[in-house]
């Protein structure tokens, strides 16, 4: 049981290009979602999912896509990256109800 | 819209002190609430998990405790050392099951 995986672990972008951060959970569960941190912002909401097929914006969803094809996977997508989005990303996991939230162990990214 | 603040942003203390650290919360329709610390640079580190039902939760030196009526969370860490600096994170599970964060307390413990 490998919980929640991020991939990559550290990636350098220029301006303007794109990449796609990777998330996989093998807990069945139904609820994912994306964070990014910033230096004194604690985690801010990017997107979310509460289950295949449906997604949602959060807090600062501006630059960023997600979609859930399946239950395991939830990959966010910078589609023209700016600095702006430096910063380090967490994906999570959950079930509903009181079960506990599963972190990733998060991506590294620099936008140039 | 949840909104979960946390005081003090930052702490500095000696060793050996019990410190308590603060976390608000707006909606008190909540499923659970989480503890994590997190260390420069790296992950989120799982402390306490204290549910709804609760009202308490330790480990070792760290007690978790909620008041959801009055939407308030405090952990307590006993005899401070210095290995307890870092930032410690409190986040919300309400009814979207999506966890919602505070900005951490940032806690230094010098020797």
């Amino acid at each position: 049981n490998a919980g929640v995986t991020q991939t990559p672990k550290f990636q350098v972008l220029k301006t303007g290009q794109s990449m796609t951060l990777q998330c996989a959970q093998d807990m069945n569960h139904e609820y994912m979602s994306w964070y990014r941190q910033d230096p004194g912002m604690g985690l801010r909401l990017i997107h979310y999912s509460v289950g295949a097929g449906i997604t949602d914006q959060g807090e600062v969803p501006n630059g960023y896509n997600v979609s859930r094809s399946t239950t395991e996977d939830f990959p966010l997508r910078l589609l023209s990256a700016a600095p702006s989005q430096t910063s380090v990303y967490f994906c999570a996991s959950t079930t509903g109800g009181e079960e506990t939230q599963y972190f990733g162990p998060g991506t590294r990214l620099l936008v140039l | 819209k949840q909104e979960v603040t946390q005081i003090p942003a930052a702490l500095s203390v000696p060793e050996g002190e019990n410190l308590v650290l603060n976390c608000s919360f707006t909606d008190s329709a909540i499923y659970n609430l989480q503890w994590f610390r997190q260390d420069p640079g790296k992950g989120l580190t799982s402390l306490l998990l204290i549910q709804s039902s609760q009202r308490e939760q330790t480990s070792g030196r760290l007690n978790a405790s909620l008041d959801k009526s009055s939407g308030r969370s405090t952990l307590y860490i006993a005899a401070s050392q210095p290995g307890d600096s870092a930032t410690y994170l409190c986040a919300v599970k309400g009814g979207s099951y999506i966890p919602t964060f505070g900005r951490g307390t940032s806690l230094i413990v010098h020797p």
